[in-house]
């Protein structure tokens, strides 16, 4: 079975800094994994994904995850924190043969100070 | 391009009232499906429908919820009876049904019940 792990609940940084969320998969194929970022009130938005091209993906809004396989990881990076980033943020896997399916982490919490 | 629409945006019931929730996706896209997001957690699948048919509610609790999809567009999401545990964000989402996966999300309904 598939499933994702997002090491933490909570990431505050400040403006400027480089943002890191990880997250960690499970499963017994190759994965389709995502990205995607709820801001209060809106709707999930896509903003990233892997499917087995490149392993470095880069995403909107300067965003980008690296697929690793060999430590299980679709961690994500930015380099340089905006105000606007302050969201939550979901990893995401398909599960297999599942007519896209997806299967949720529990979110992180990403709050930006001045 | 319009996005996935959803009424109403939020909803305060009574535990045992009967609810239902509107969805229209975008135009052209085959697959639609309905999640439950709960204060704190990923959203979660509760059906997928392919066209006009069902192709997975597993998770969706069959006994108090329904959910159909008339003519492979619009789609309603009924709760009857509801329970306090119900309370969460009923997300829509569709997608062209092809092998990309990308889900596109509208804003959600807040459903509270007390």
């Amino acid at each position: 079975a598939q499933s994702v792990t997002q090491l933490d609940s909570h990431v505050s940084v400040s403006e400027g800094t480089p943002v890191l969320l990880r997250c960690n998969y499970s499963s017994s194929y190759s994965p389709s994994l995502f990205w995607y970022v709820q801001h209060p009130n809106k709707g999930l938005q896509l903003l990233l994904k892997y499917t087995s091209a490149a392993t470095l993906v880069k995403g909107i809004n300067g965003f980008e995850a690296e697929f690793k396989k060999s430590e299980t990881s679709f961690h994500l990076t930015k380099p340089s924190a905006h105000m606007s980033d302050a969201a939550e943020y979901f990893c995401v896997v398909t599960l297999t043969d599942s007519w896209g399916k997806l299967q949720f982490g529990a979110g992180t919490q990403v709050v930006v100070t001045p | 391009e319009a996005g996935v629409a959803q009424s109403p945006r939020y909803k305060i019931i009574e535990k045992r009232q009967s609810v239902a929730f509107w969805c229209n996706p975008i135009s052209g896209h085959a697959t639609l499906y309905w999640y439950q997001q709960i204060l704190g957690q990923g959203p979660k699948l509760l059906i997928q429908f392919q066209n006009n048919g069902v192709v997975d509610d597993s998770q969706l609790p069959k006994d108090r919820f329904s959910a159909e999809r008339l003519k492979g567009v619009d789609s309603t999401l009924k709760i009857q009876p509801a329970k306090l545990e119900d309370s969460a964000v009923y997300l829509c989402a569709s997608s062209l049904g092809d092998n990309s996966n990308e889900q596109f999300f509208g804003p959600g309904t807040r459903l509270t019940v007390l």
